[in-house]
């Protein structure tokens, strides 16, 4: 079957650094993506990988490793409005979209 | 740029009530979706729509139907509602083509329902 493992709940202090990593398993291979979910409300786009390497967007950073099935989603200099749950997916060879269940992550001041 | 909107925001329902969920966007996206959320689950996808015209099912189809009569517009129906159908619903859309090499997915902003 298919699967995606993260990790339930992780707790960073403002200020810090936090890596939150995200390992998969499907049937086939069309990229990854994170998305960032504030409790109440919808989902939003945060990164695409779909090469192996390290893809930068300000304070976020997402890295690929395909041949592992892994990925991780680097925040720094965390401020508490990231407080939220992060979703990892993975698009599979019939290009439909397998979820994770989420890491909520709680940033204390 | 209302982007995708989704009516109601809550809802409760009595067992073997029915009911449509409402999505609309505004982006002329060729694909849009139905999400359900579960606490401790990824999200699920219902139903899906490649096309005005068009829909398929998704992994959990069961117990829901949709019409997608116009580009625009994605219908979620729940003919006779179950406790089980109790979850956060979120509608979505994407491209066909994304400039970025990436179809990623635009949210609605979501609808409890509660079924009892």
């Amino acid at each position: 079957g298919q699967n995606i493992d993260q990790p339930t709940e992780m707790t960073a202090t403002e200020g810090a650094i936090v890596q939150i990593n995200c390992t998969y398993q499907t049937s086939g291979f069309n990229g990854l993506f994170w998305y960032q979910q504030h409790a109440g409300e919808a989902p939003t786009f945060l990164s695409y990988n779909v090469l192996d390497g390290l893809e930068e967007k300000g304070r976020f950073s997402s890295f690929l490793s395909r041949s592992k099935g892994y990925s991780y989603l680097l925040l720094k200099e965390l401020q508490m409005k990231d407080s939220a749950s992060y979703l990892c997916a993975v698009m599979d060879s019939n290009y439909q979209l397998i979820w994770g269940a989420g890491t909520k992550l709680i940033i204390k001041p | 740029n209302a982007g995708v909107t989704q009516t109601p925001k809550f809802r409760v329902l009595k067992t073997g009530q029915s009911m449509t969920l409402l999505c609309a966007q505004d982006m002329n996206h060729e694909y849009m979706y139905w999400y359900r959320q579960d606490p401790g689950m990824g999200l699920r996808l219902i139903h899906y729509s490649v096309g005005e015209g068009t829909t398929a099912k998704g992994e959990v189809p069961d117990g829901y139907n949709v019409s997608r009569l116009k580009k625009q517009n994605f219908l979620l129906g729940l003919e006779s509602a179950a406790p089980s159908q109790t979850s956060v619903y979120f509608c979505a859309s994407s491209t066909l083509y994304d400039p970025q090499g990436n179809e990623k997915l635009f949210f609605g902003s979501g609808t409890q329902l509660s079924v009892l």
